[in-house]
């Protein structure tokens, strides 16, 4: 069975610009959920979504969005980009939103912003 | 709201010699606990997971971690680390409870493998 994967895996923008990330989960699974990875703040959770409804948001300004598609594929994107979006950003696949659900995480898209 | 605490950044250990990473979480209702480990430009790989069953809690590559309530800790261990061990290592927690997926990490620990 195929894992979870992102594209692109490396990114480079400019301030201002915007972009979009796509995350495709493991078959069968319909939960995706969008973690940002900094050296600063480490590990934070930016989005769930399960058939297609945003479940759960973390504390992140508007600018970043995310929407999910009926085969259960997961697109985020950040608009109007800063520096400080500089940063890994993960994409975990799960069978179900419960909490005992383990989520599997694919390799990342690493995003500069210059 | 539930939170993770890794004490320290980095830890460094021979390679044959025990592996302990010290994870203390807060949550106030019961909680899930995880153990990921991350290598270079790779996304997290599940270790072990803690989910309300046996407290000890046995994962791949030879660690295992204890559910110690009355410490509210979850610390991971391995008797002999090898040189393949040096990786990050994140603690994380989500709520029993929950009706959702979301996993509240610490910042993580790096453990360097000496030859």
């Amino acid at each position: 069975k195929a894992g979870v994967t992102q594209t692109p895996r490396y990114l480079i923008k400019t301030r201002g610009q915007q972009v979009t990330l796509s995350c495709s989960p493991i078959s069968g699974h319909r939960s995706v959920s969008w973690y940002q990875q900094t050296p600063g703040q480490g590990l934070q959770f930016l989005f769930e979504y399960f058939s297609e409804t945003q479940r759960n948001k973390g504390n992140f300004p508007g600018r970043f969005s995310g929407r999910q598609f009926s085969n259960s594929r997961s697109e985020m994107n950040v608009s109007t980009l800063e520096l400080g979006d500089s940063a890994l950003y993960l994409c975990a696949s799960s069978l179900g939103v419960h909490s005992y659900n383990e989520q599997f995480f694919g390799p990342g898209t690493r995003l500069t912003v210059l | 709201a539930q939170s993770v605490t890794q004490l320290g950044s980095h830890v460094s250990v021979s390679e044959g010699a025990l592996v302990l990473l010290r994870c203390n979480y807060s949550s106030s209702v019961p909680p899930y606990l995880f153990w990921y480990v991350q290598y270079p430009n790779q996304g997290l790989q599940l270790l072990l997971k803690y989910t309300s069953a046996a407290t000890l809690v046995k994962g791949i590559n030879g660690f295992e971690a204890e559910f110690k309530k009355s410490e509210t800790s979850f610390h991971l261990t391995k008797p002999s680390a090898h040189m393949s061990d040096a990786a990050e290592y994140f603690c994380a927690v989500t709520l029993v409870t929950g009706a959702n997926s979301k996993l509240t990490f610490g910042k993580g620990i790096t453990l360097s493998v000496r030859p």
